[in-house]
């Protein structure tokens, strides 16, 4: 997996948008940007994931520049409940090894 | 479907004693992953599953760790002996080839050895 890179923590607003960064210079053509979030004490949950294009549902939007060395996760009306770390990895998605990092702590206040 | 189920959720054992975690994969899941978390480490994958063979088992600490999937419904993580060192968050995932690398997590089992 190509190493990503976060920032450590993070605040936002409650009803803002909350918008994560993620550094991931050295991907190859063939890996996906994948993101997850860990809520305190429970399990990681599976967000979103792209390859080129910008992707939405309904947790998230994932932006990804042209060159691919970047990516931003935008949570568009946060939430107290959206507090978590957030993970940004690159994988091929081929049914190999998920690695995690150390993520970026979200903290969502009033 | 119930999601991946873990247990027990809680353990609490003395140093020596075996330690047996369980965990359910979502049915027709393909995959099944064991990772462990804790403060200092965060989140390490020990061993993970395909089609109930193990694929990968670099991040087991060593020999007193043991994983095994007898069938595609079950699967468990021994510690032979435990040590405090090993007290930590036990997490199981599980997904299907045809996601990617969408993994479903349980809830983990939370395993202090004193």
């Amino acid at each position: 997996d190509a190493k990503t890179t976060q920032p450590p923590s993070m605040d936002c607003a409650e009803g803002r948008a909350a918008n994560l960064p993620c550094n991931h210079s050295t991907i190859s053509g063939n890996e996906y940007v994948y993101w997850y979030r860990q809520i305190h004490s429970q399990g990681p949950q599976y967000i979103i994931h792209g390859l080129k294009n910008n992707e939405t549902n309904e947790m998230a939007s994932l932006i990804i520049t042209e060159d691919r060395k970047s990516s931003t996760l935008i949570l568009p009306h946060a939430t107290l409940r959206d507090t978590a770390v957030y993970y940004c990895i690159a994988n091929t998605g081929t049914a190999s090894k998920l690695t995690f990092g150390t993520g970026t702590r979200l903290q969502v206040t009033l | 479907d119930a999601g991946v189920i873990q247990s027990p959720r809680h353990e609490v054992t003395e140093m020596g004693q075996e330690v047996t975690l369980r965990c359910k994969p979502i049915s027709g899941h393909n995959s099944l992953f064991w990772y462990r978390q804790t403060m200092m480490r965060g989140l390490e994958l020990l061993i993970y599953f395909n089609n109930n063979v193990p694929i990968d088992d670099s991040g087991m600490p060593e020999d007193r760790f043991s994983a095994k999937m007898p069938n595609a419904s079950f699967s468990t993580l021994k510690i032979q002996p435990s040590e405090p060192r090993d007290s930590a968050v036990y997490f199981c995932a599980s997904r299907q080839f045809t996601s990617g690398e969408k993994l479903f997590f349980g809830s983990g089992t939370q395993l202090s050895v004193l």
